[in-house]
């Protein structure tokens, strides 16, 4: 089956510690992205990529960190520096058009800090 | 800056009763528009999109979509809604000159018996 596969599907961090979250994607699309999701503050952009070895911060990027070393896997590095990390994240890829007609996204990580 | 608000964060219905959820947009020359489902602990799904055309969209699950230009409104209906339907929905916008969605804030739709 075609789709994005995030890992793990829960994840708990240590005040200090960088943690990784997975995104892989089967689907041949160029473009990936990631949002971070809050109660009643919608999807927000943290990171997107529409080609390997290239990616461009969204609107809340700071305290995060990605790299687009394969087509087919975009990581996201959650660092010290982000001091509110708990929330569900989404990663999300789409095939390169100028409508960005659909997005398909993973089930999510939920990120809790201990 | 391209944005999109969903007035209502929560709404309340019966079971086979209609419903409406409600999304206003930024204007722009060329907008599209888009309304995602998401079922809880799950990520997002396309329910229906805007993209040119027929101002009237219909959506997978019986769900339809009407574009306001004048209005710049997208509002999501359902004539009958059932259990199942219990869901967050998002409305999203993509102006002309932007690449990536920017997605409202979302309305958890609550169906009750």
């Amino acid at each position: 089956d075609g789709g994005i596969t995030q890992s793990p599907k829960y994840l708990f961090r240590k005040e200090g510690q960088n943690v990784t979250l997975s995104c892989e994607q089967n689907l041949n699309h160029d473009a990936m992205y990631w949002y971070r999701q809050d109660p009643g503050q919608g999807l927000r952009l943290i990171y997107y990529s529409q080609i390997v070895n290239d990616f461009q911060k969204g609107d809340i990027a700071e305290g995060y960190s990605v790299s687009r070393e394969k087509k087919e896997s975009f990581p996201l590095t959650v660092t010290s520096a982000q001091k509110n990390p708990t929330a569900f994240y989404l990663c999300a890829s789409s095939s390169v058009s100028a409508t960005n007609e659909k997005l398909f996204f993973g089930s999510g990580t939920q990120l809790s800090v201990l | 800056a391209q944005s999109v608000t969903q007035l209502d964060s929560q709404v309340p219905v019966f079971e086979e009763a209609p419903v409406e959820l409600r999304c206003n947009y930024s204007s722009s020359v060329s907008v599209y528009l888009f309304w995602y489902v998401q079922y809880p602990n799950q990520g997002l799904q396309l329910l229906l999109k805007y993209l040119s055309g027929s101002t009237l969209v219909k959506g997978i699950n019986g769900f339809e979509a009407e574009f306001n230009k004048s209005q710049t409104s997208f509002h999501l209906r359902k004539p009958s809604v059932h259990i199942s339907d219990t869901a967050e929905y998002f409305c999203a916008v993509l102006n002309s000159g932007y690449s990536t969605l920017t997605f409202g804030k979302g309305t958890m739709l609550l169906v009750s018996p």
